[in-house]
């Protein structure tokens, strides 16, 4: 089975860092651009970027470049989002989701999400 | 950026009915265009990819249709199942944007 699985929910003060996780099973993970999104509290979905995990080539959005930074551990077939100074605008459900074909495609795939507090 | 505007953004409806979103785009993006479903709770589920071609598994009451700006994501019949919030998706650019959704709940 195809399945993308998120780590869990983290709960931070502004200023922390912090490093969240989204493991593939079920394909080449190698083969694929991996999508993070996200979706603040009652609000729509947010496309951040996305990630290569062939050769972690990575494409931001111009909203969030600069802000996060995705990365990939290829032996354990794994995807990273990750932030160094948290803010409180941060809090927000992440979504991880691989990406049909290409680094533009729709997304087949979704993993749970995480759900990111930060609250000082 | 290239902006995606739904409509209607609340849509109250009956089980059985035909019901019809809206999707427009700033600027053309050919057929480059998603429809998600999303439950409260849940991640989104792919239903459409390339404006009209329907995703494994997703049953064939819906339907999507258009090109270049215009986009319409169709119900056929409305099951209980169908309610909850659908998402158009362009991905023609590298700044790939979301519609700001659409709420489907019982009339």
């Amino acid at each position: 089975e195809v399945q993308l699985v998120q780590s869990g929910a983290g709960v931070k003060k502004p200023g922390e860092s912090l490093r969240i996780y989204c493991k593939a099973s079920g394909y080449s993970f190698t083969s694929y651009w991996v999508a993070w999104v996200r979706q603040r509290p009652g609000k729509g979905l947010e496309w951040m970027g996305v990630v290569y995990p062939g050769d972690s080539d990575t494409r931001y959005s111009p909203s969030f470049q600069g802000q996060v930074t995705m990365s990939v551990d290829k032996s354990v077939k794994t995807v990273h989002l990750q932030w160094s100074s948290l803010k409180a605008s941060d809090t927000a459900m992440y979504y991880c989701a691989r990406v049909l074909t290409g680094t533009l495609d729709a997304s087949d795939v979704w993993g749970q999400g995480t759900m990111v507090i930060v609250s000082s | 950026d290239i902006q995606m505007t739904q409509s209607p953004s609340t849509l109250s409806a009956s089980v059985g009915d035909r019901v019809t979103i809206t999707c427009r785009a700033s600027q053309s993006i050919n057929d480059w265009l998603a429809w998600y479903q999303q439950k409260p709770g849940k991640a989104p589920k792919l239903l459409i990819s390339k404006a009209s071609s329907l995703q494994r598994g997703v049953p064939s009451r819906f339907s999507g249709s258009g090109s270049g700006t215009e986009f319409t994501l169709t119900i056929s019949s409305l099951q209980p199942d169908d309610f909850a919030t659908y998402y158009c998706q362009q991905y023609k650019s590298h700044s790939v944007t979301f519609g700001q959704g659409t709420k489907v709940d019982l009339k």
